[in-house]
């Protein structure tokens, strides 16, 4: 069974970055898309962005150009989604998912336990 | 870039009743709409993906129909465990498009 397993709630300071951890068992990282998806508190679901591996390929929402960088490792099987120049507004459930599928354009069958970043002064 | 709606934002509904969420895009997509359940404290959870198949282990009380511009999430039966907010997801390219969610609670 699938498993996707993140790390752990973080604390920042405007300005400062996050990374934030996706470990993929039962398969390796390379094997599927990887998707990042967040949710500020109360609200709604918001794809960041996507890493096929395998092929080298990341794609990401123009919400977040510039700001997000989306890593994965093959040998520790972790994909990796660091967010840059962090804003109060960027408090959030950070979600890491998987694709069924070595494709973008995909719906996601697992998804990690999420991340909670928060940004406070 | 195609926009999801969803309506209601609010559904009540009593235990054992049929409850429909809609999910329209703006413009004509194909059958590449996913639904899932969320839960507070919880990850999002697959129930249905291509518009109609639901994922492994869905109860058969959810199903889903539609296509064009407008898609429907039906449980036919609601339990108690079936209250949570549901969110559509496009999938026609690399840039995935969620709905805004409908959260179905206890009337």
């Amino acid at each position: 069974q699938a498993q996707l397993v993140q790390s752990g709630a973080e604390v920042k300071k405007p300005g400062s970055s996050v990374k934030v951890s996706c470990k993929a068992s039962g398969g390796t990282v390379s094997k599927y898309a990887i998707s990042w998806v967040r949710q500020a508190p109360g609200q709604g679901l918001e794809w960041m962005g996507a890493i096929i591996h395998m092929f080298g390929n990341v794609k990401y929402s123009q919400n977040f150009q510039g700001r997000v960088t989306i890593t994965a490792d093959e040998s520790t099987s972790t994909a990796y989604m660091e967010l840059s120049s962090l804003k109060f507004e960027d408090t959030a459930v950070y979600y890491c998912a998987r694709a069924p599928y070595i494709r973008f354009d995909s719906y996601f069958d697992h998804w990690g336990q999420g991340t909670l970043v928060t940004v406070s002064s | 870039e195609i926009v999801m709606t969803q309506s209601p934002v609010t559904l009540s509904v009593s235990p054992g009743e049929r409850a429909t969420l809609s999910c329209r895009a703006s413009q004509s997509v194909n059958n590449n709409l996913a639904w899932y359940q969320q839960k507070p404290g919880q990850p999002p959870r697959l129930l249905i993906y291509g518009a109609s198949t639901r994922a492994t282990g869905i109860p058969a009380r959810f199903s889903g129909s539609g296509s064009g511009t407008e898609f429907t999430l039906t449980i036919s039966s609601l339990q108690s465990e079936d209250f949570a907010v549901y969110y559509c997801h496009l999938y026609n390219s690399w840039l995935g498009t969620f709905g805004p969610g409908t959260k179905v609670d206890i009337k």
